[in-house]
């Protein structure tokens, strides 16, 4: 049973708030990462982290920025929101054993629409 | 870079049929692992099976079995017994071998399983 939690699961905000989207897991795992995904669409890394204090941007663009304080905790921010942010963002964690598996284990997901 | 193939954008079935979705691969990688996720509506993504690149027989989880052609780069989902229930989005998506270990998606196929 998969333990990584995000919130909020929905947020409809106005252009130019600034907003914070949570994800936690209580796994333990060192490995955390930030997905977007467009409606229907794949999902592509925005960002990563290997463990606390280290984060990396990911393979698409993005002006979203994280941080990882705890080893729990990964929380994804925008300083600006703007309708081109409309979509949803999955957040994901697995150990790092080395394992040929390592799943990843995802969270609900947050699906954003900004107005 | 990793690249994830399904030419497949939906897909229809009649229940308790079997139904085959198509993933093709390419890599550079000689080590890498193949997976294959489920998306409902409701939009977390469900782990279905994984294959790794060296594993000899193909993978099975109950009605979930993976057929994996490596000279042919394919990693085929096959869901045998399809149920109302099995109406989703269906991901196949790479792993990197080293490194961030994060994963690459395809443009995913919808299924609908008709009555």
């Amino acid at each position: 049973e998969a333990d990584i939690y995000q919130t909020p699961r929905y947020l409809v905000i106005g252009t130019g708030k600034k907003i914070t989207l949570e994800c936690s897991q209580t796994m333990g795992h060192d490995k955390m990462y930030w997905y977007q995904q467009d409606p229907g669409m794949e999902l592509h890394l925005i960002h990563y982290s290997y463990g606390v204090n280290s984060t990396e941007k990911g393979d698409l663009s993005s002006e979203s920025t994280v941080s990882r304080i705890r080893t729990e905790h990964f929380p994804l921010t925008l300083e600006s929101a703007r309708p081109s942010h409309t979509s949803q963002y999955l957040c994901a964690s697995s150990e790092s054993s080395g394992r040929a598996l390592d799943e990843q284990f995802f969270g609900p997901g947050t699906r954003l629409t900004v107005l | 870079a990793q690249k994830i193939t399904q030419t497949q954008p939906g897909m229809f079935v009649q229940e308790k049929e079997a139904v085959t979705l198509d993933c093709t691969y390419d890599t550079s990688d000689q080590s890498y692992g193949l997976f294959w996720y489920k998306q409902p509506s409701s939009g977390e993504m469900i782990f279905l099976i994984y294959q790794g690149s060296y594993d000899e027989q193909n993978a099975t989880e109950g009605r979930y079995s993976l057929n994996f052609q490596k000279a042919r780069k394919s990693a085929n989902l096959v869901i045998s017994a399809s149920q109302l229930g099995d109406s989703a989005m269906y991901f196949c998506a790479m792993r990197e071998a080293t490194g961030r270990r994060a994963l690459t998606f395809g443009s995913g196929t919808r299924l609908q399983v008709q009555p």
